[in-house]
C-alpha cells in the first residue's frame, strides 16, 4: 500500500507571496492533518480535515487555511508569507476512528522564505 | 493537554537494549500513552501504545506503570536505524483527540 505523499518536497518563496502544499492520504484513509515544524517550536498541529470538513484546529493564524477534497486529498495554504512560516511541513492521514487511531506521516514539505 | 516529560537525549550501544522513560503525572484514566520516533530526515511514524497493561509488537516492548504516571519505551536489541527522536504522547478516544501534541522528546544516539 503505498504511504502518505507530499508535494513539492522542497519549496522557496519570498516574504509576502502565498504557497500551496498537498497531501496524498493512503488509501482509504479519511482524515488528514498538517503539522508544522520548526527547531524553535517542534512539532505543532495546524489542523485535521476529515470528509472535507474541519474538524479541529490549532493555535495558528489566519493566514493558515487548508480543504480536503472528496477522494480524502487535502491542501493547506499560507497566504502573505512571513520569515518565520519557514518550516517542516507534515501531513498525517488515518482511518480516524472513535478510539485513538495510528496516524501516518508523510515525508514533508520543506518551505523557505527569504 | 496532558503533559508528558522526557529526557531531552540519550545514549547507548548498538545490540543493547534501551529504556526510554516518560513522566505523565497528569494522565487521566481515558488517556492512552502513544510513542512515535521521528528519524533523521523522515516523518514521523509510529511505534507504539496502551492504555493500562504492557503492550508488545515487532518494533518495541512498552511498559506502563501499575499508577499509570510513567511509562518505558524498551526496544530490546537497538540498531543503528533506532537513531532517532522519540515522542512520548497523551491522546484521549473521541473525535476531538485526534492531534497529536508532541513535546521536545528524547534523541537517542546509538553508538557502534
Amino acid at each position: 500500500k503505498a504511504g502518505v505523499t507530499q508535494t513539492p518536497r522542497y519549496l522557496i518563496k519570498t516574504r509576502g507571496q502565498q504557497v500551496t502544499l498537498s497531501c496524498s492520504p493512503i488509501s482509504g484513509h479519511r482524515s488528514v492533518s498538517w503539522y508544522q515544524q520548526t527547531p524553535g517550536q517542534g512539532l505543532q498541529f495546524l489542523f485535521e480535515y476529515f470528509s472535507e470538513t474541519q474538524r479541529n484546529k490549532g493555535n495558528f493564524p489566519g493566514r493558515f487555511s487548508g480543504r480536503q477534497f472528496s477522494n480524502s486529498r487535502s491542501e493547506m495554504n499560507v497566504s502573505t508569507l512571513e520569515l518565520g512560516d519557514s518550516a517542516l511541513y507534515l501531513c498525517a492521514s488515518s482511518f480516524r476512528t472513535e478510539i485513538t487511531d495510528t496516524q501516518y506521516f508523510g515525508p514533508g514539505t520543506r518551505l523557505t522564505v527569504l | 493537554d496532558a503533559k508528558t516529560t522526557q529526557p531531552n537525549s540519550m545514549e547507548s550501544n548498538e545490540e543493547e537494549p534501551v529504556h526510554l522513560p516518560c513522566n505523565h503525572s497528569t494522565i487521566s484514566g481515558t488517556d492512552y500513552i502513544h510513542w512515535y520516533r521521528q528519524l533523521p530526515s523522515q516523518g514521523p511514524e509510529y511505534v507504539i501504545h496502551g492504555l493500562t497493561s504492557n503492550v508488545n509488537n515487532r518494533m518495541a516492548s512498552l511498559a506502563i506503570a501499575e499508577d499509570r504516571k510513567s511509562s518505558t519505551l524498551i526496544l530490546h536489541r537497538a540498531t543503528l536505524r533506532d537513531a532517532a527522536v522519540y515522542y512520548c504522547i497523551l491522546r484521549d478516544k473521541g473525535w476531538g483527540a485526534q492531534k497529536l501534541v508532541f513535546g521536545q522528546g528524547t534523541r537517542l544516539t546509538i553508538n557502534p
